[in-house]
C-alpha cells in the first residue's frame, strides 16, 4: 500500500468556484502533514502545513482527519493563478527524515 | 537570497557514462535530500543526509550515490546511468518542517 494516495484529477473548475482535494495516508502514527504546490515541471513550494486543529491562510484551508487518515485542502474563490498541481506530503515516524509525496492533484481554473 | 542551486538544468547523456548533478544550499541546513519525479509516480526520495558525512537511502537508491563532505553541497552521482534513470530530479534542503527545492534537473539517458 502506498504511503500517500491522492486523486490525480484533473479538476477543471470555473473562476470563483470552491474546490476540495483529499489525500489519504497509510501510517496512522504520522504527525506531520503538508500541502505543496507545483507549477508545470518546476520545483514544489510549500503551500501550507496541516495541523490537528486545521489551518487557514486566506482562501486556503487545510484540515486533518486522523480517524479516517486523510488530509484535505479547500480552495475558495478560485483564481486563474491557482492552476497548478497540489502535492500532499506526509512525514511519518520513526525518523521523520523521509518525506512521502502523493502523485499530485492537477487543478485548472477556467475563465 | 536563500536558495538551493542545482546544475545542470538539462542533461542528455548515454548509457554508462558517469555523471554528477550538483546541489548547493546557502541556508546552513543540516538536512538535504534528492528526489526523482516520474509521471504517475510522484516524487520519490533517492537519498537523504542529516549532516556532513551522514547519508541514508531513501525509497529508490539503486543506481545512485551521494556524498556530503560539506554542509552546503550534496551531489548526486550516477556511476553508470541507464535509460530507466531518465527522469526529473530535484534536490531539497530542510529547515524545520519546510523543504526548499532546487529548480530541477531533467536527465535523459539514451
Amino acid at each position: 500500500r502506498k504511503e500517500v494516495e491522492q486523486d490525480p484529477g484533473p479538476f477543471n473548475v470555473p473562476e470563483g468556484a470552491t474546490v476540495a482535494f483529499n489525500c489519504t495516508y497509510s501510517n496512522s502514527a504520522s504527525q506531520s502533514f503538508f500541502w505543496y504546490r507545483q507549477d508545470c515541471r518546476k520545483e514544489p513550494k510549500l503551500l501550507m502545513s496541516v495541523y490537528s486543529s486545521g489551518n487557514e491562510d486566506g482562501r486556503f484551508t487545510a484540515q486533518l482527519n486522523r480517524a479516517s487518515q486523510y488530509i484535505s485542502l479547500l480552495i475558495r474563490d478560485s483564481k486563474l493563478s491557482d492552476s497548478a498541481t497540489y502535492l500532499c506530503v506526509v512525514n511519518p515516524p520513526p525518523t521523520g527524515n523521509q518525506f512521502y509525496f502523493g502523485t499530485g492533484t492537477s487543478l485548472t481554473v477556467i475563465p | 537570497e536563500a536558495q538551493v542551486t542545482q546544475n545542470p538544468r538539462y542533461l542528455i547523456t548515454v548509457t554508462g557514462k558517469k555523471l554528477t548533478v550538483t546541489c548547493s544550499q546557502n541556508m546552513n541546513h543540516e538536512y538535504m535530500s534528492w528526489y526523482r519525479q516520474d509521471p504517475g509516480l510522484g516524487l520519490r526520495q533517492i537519498y537523504y543526509s542529516m549532516n556532513v558525512e551522514v547519508t541514508d537511502k531513501g525509497d529508490v537508491p539503486e543506481g545512485y550515490k551521494v556524498s556530503r563532505k560539506e554542509k552546503r553541497n550534496f551531489p548526486l552521482i550516477l556511476e553508470s546511468p541507464s535509460p530507466n534513470q531518465t527522469s526529473l530530479y530535484f534536490c531539497a534542503s530542510g529547515g524545520g518542517e519546510k523543504l526548499f527545492f532546487g529548480s530541477g534537473t531533467q536527465l535523459s539517458v539514451l
